[in-house]
């Protein structure tokens, strides 16, 4: 069936460097892709989207990058913080779908200091 | 502006009883979702509902029923609690995109 994955189940990154994280999409008919942020004991927090019909997206410290040929998203937070430290997951939406997202895992981001 | 509520925070039941989870949202959103959370399991979708008295399964509906009674509540029951159900349940709203959660119930099920 359809499914969203992320490549590696953890990553440790040094403050001050850049993160990237990755995400593997199967869905074809997928028009739209959110990376989310959840933190210890809370609920996921929208941190940016696109569409399909775009190939980058930049926002405050963070850049979202799709790849429709390979089916790959990839969130990059620059100048990566403590209070970055949280699980992220990437979301798509199948066009026709009833706004309904497909997670994947998730990815838990560790900020060494 | 409170966003998304979700009650109660945490509970704990004994199996066969069943409860009652309260979700409210007041951005006016069309759509509801009710997820659950496991470790390594990520989110799965439980129901959703795209309008005021419609309700839909998910990719995990067993054992769960919802109501949409108001456009602002979403209701997740649980008729007989059962060990596999102990998780973490999310609900979330959207208009059409981006879905905005709560903060979860923790659920324990003996």
């Amino acid at each position: 069936g359809e499914s969203v994955g992320l490549h590696l189940p953890t990553l440790s990154v040094q403050e001050g460097d850049n993160s990237i994280i990755n995400c593997a999409y199967s869905n074809s008919a997928s028009d739209y892709f959110i990376w989310y942020k959840q933190e210890s004991g809370k609920g996921p927090q929208f941190i940016i989207d696109i569409r399909s019909n775009m190939d980058k997206r930049q926002g405050q410290r963070v850049t979202v990058l799709l790849n429709k040929t390979v089916k790959h998203l990839s969130l990059q937070i620059a100048a990566t913080q403590p209070g970055d430290s949280a699980v992220y997951f990437c979301a798509e939406r199948a066009t026709g779908a009833n706004s309904k997202l497909t997670f994947g895992k998730g990815i838990t981001l560790s900020v060494r200091p | 502006n409170a966003g998304v509520t979700q009650t109660p925070k945490f509970r704990v039941l004994k199996t066969g009883q069943s409860m009652t989870l309260l979700c409210a949202q007041d951005m006016n959103h069309e759509y509801m979702y009710w997820y659950r959370q496991d470790p390594g399991m990520g989110l799965r979708l439980i129901h959703y509902s795209v309008g005021e008295g419609t309700t839909a399964k998910g990719e995990v509906p067993d054992g769960y029923n919802v109501s949409r009674l108001k456009k602002q509540n979403f209701l997740l029951g649980l008729e007989s609690a059962a060990p596999s159900q102990t998780s973490v349940y999310f609900c979330a709203s959207s208009s059409y995109s981006d879905q905005y959660f709560g903060p979860g119930t923790r659920l324990l099920v003996l």
